[in-house]
């Protein structure tokens, strides 16, 4: 089981660029979690989703689009990267909402100059 | 709002010594609690949970973590360290049924000396 894939691993984007950050899990999962990772702030949920076509904002979501058109698929959408958005990014996934624990990918580490 | 307080950012222990990581939560009904760990260029991973019954929770790698409801606190507790359990530790905190409002600690970084 490959579990939550999360591509690229690093990117580099130029002030007012868009990049879409990937999300994909195979467990069957219907909730799914964007959250962003800043040195000492522990992690920010920006959104999140509870099914296929359903989703949400989270504590951060300004700058951030989702889209959930499939169970498995979950990308994260910058459109006009900003140097705040430097940041690392991990994409998670869960069966239900709050006894299972959350599934992590790597992360994407994202520098925007 | 619930709040989740790791007090101590950065803690160095020798290898084979034993390890107490504190957690200190904000909220008003007891909620589900985790620990979660992460090594360096990886995600996060459970380490264990509690959820209700025995204050005492075993997870994996040699972890417990008791719940003490007087002091709002879920500390994480090792008897002897290994230097592969070097890593970052976040306790997080949900209400019941709401995975969605998941809040995390800002994280304690463990560090082991031979």
């Amino acid at each position: 089981n490959a579990g939550v894939t999360q591509t690229p691993k690093f990117r580099i984007l130029k002030i007012g660029q868009s990049m879409t950050l990937q999300c994909a899990q195979d467990m069957n999962h219907n909730y799914m979690y964007w959250y962003r990772q800043d040195p000492g702030m522990g992690l920010k949920l920006i959104y999140y989703s509870v099914g296929a076509g359903i989703t949400d904002k989270g504590e951060v979501p300004n700058g951030y689009n989702v889209s959930r058109s499939t169970t498995e698929d979950f990308p994260l959408r910058l459109e006009l990267a900003a140097p705040s958005q430097t940041s690392v990014y991990f994409c998670a996934s869960s069966p239900d909402r709050g006894y299972s624990p959350l599934h992590f990918g790597n992360g994407t580490r994202l520098t925007v100059t | 709002a619930q709040s989740v307080t790791q007090p101590d950012i950065h803690i160095t222990v020798s290898e084979g010594a034993s390890l107490e990581l504190r957690c200190n939560y904000s909220y008003g009904a007891t909620p589900y609690l985790f620990w979660y760990v992460q090594s360096p260029g990886q995600g996060l991973q459970l380490l264990l949970k509690y959820f209700s019954g025995d204050t005492l929770v075993q997870g994996i790698k040699g972890f417990e973590a008791e719940f003490k409801r007087s002091q709002s606190s879920f500390n994480l507790r090792k008897p002897s360290v290994h230097w592969s359990d070097a890593a970052e530790y976040f306790c997080a905190v949900a209400p019941q049924g709401g995975s969605e409002k998941l809040v995390f600690g800002k994280g304690t970084k463990l560090t082991v000396n031979p």
